[in-house]
């Protein structure tokens, strides 16, 4: 069955670094999204992405975060210049058509620990 | 309420049925999730229900969807030892794009 691949799993950075976590969604899906989960609390929605363009960001996804679909494979999330609170668990998720139409798919994740 | 509910922890025999229950916000909600996060792993699909559906099952899985109460549960039938998992319910609030998750039960198997 296909599936989301995240790389690294686990990315250990110095505060005040940019980290970039990649993503490779399910070859057919279309909409694309991060979700984060800090340690001991909910996943929180992050970004969606669709068409080359974000289509909705929380409050979270300021201007220290951006995501790029560098090819046609890839998707990824970049943050600028990292805080300590920025460690958390960062899933990747694809759907084919939308989140309401068809169910998100998640990566297993990247640990981002920051020191 | 905002937030999507959920009991913190289940514990369950094995070979027992187990029941997660959840309290969603948003009526306009048009699907309703649950995944499945064993340890140090991603989010695994488990199954979904579209709103205006009452009852879903597939295999040992059942989900009921009380949409009057806003409230989604999922039975395990014959639960066994890899069950042992973190659930999470999840909702689409605004019938949009992003997943809104509850803080998952921690369901314990015990022989």
């Amino acid at each position: 069955e296909p599936e989301v691949t995240q790389t690294p799993s686990h990315q250990v950075t110095q505060m005040g670094q940019e980290v970039i976590l990649r993503c490779v969604p399910i070859s057919n899906h279309l909409y694309f999204y991060w979700y984060r989960q800090i340690l001991g609390q909910k996943v929180e929605f992050l970004v969606s992405f669709y068409n080359n363009e974000i289509s909705e960001k929380s409050e979270i996804f300021d201007d220290q975060f951006s995501v790029e679909r560098p090819d046609g494979s890839n998707f990824t999330l970049k943050i600028r210049s990292t805080k300590l609170e920025d460690s958390a668990m960062y899933f990747c998720a694809s759907s084919e058509i939308s989140g309401t139409d068809q169910p998100q798919h998640f990566g297993d994740g990247t640990r981002l620990s920051i020191l | 309420g905002e937030d999507v509910e959920q009991s913190l922890f289940l514990s369950v025999r094995e070979g027992d049925s187990s029941v997660i229950n959840c309290t969603y916000t948003d009526s306009s909600s048009t699907y309703l999730y649950w995944y499945k996060q064993e340890p140090g792993a991603g989010l695994q699909l488990l199954t979904y229900i579209f709103s205006n559906m009452d009852m879903k099952q597939d295999q040992r899985l059942t989900v009921l969807l009380n949409k009057k109460d806003k409230h989604l549960s999922l039975r395990i039938a014959d639960t066994q030892t890899g069950d042992s998992a973190i659930y999470f319910c999840a909702e689409t609030p605004g019938g949009g794009y992003k997943l809104s998750f509850g803080a998952g039960t921690t369901v314990t198997v015990r022989a």
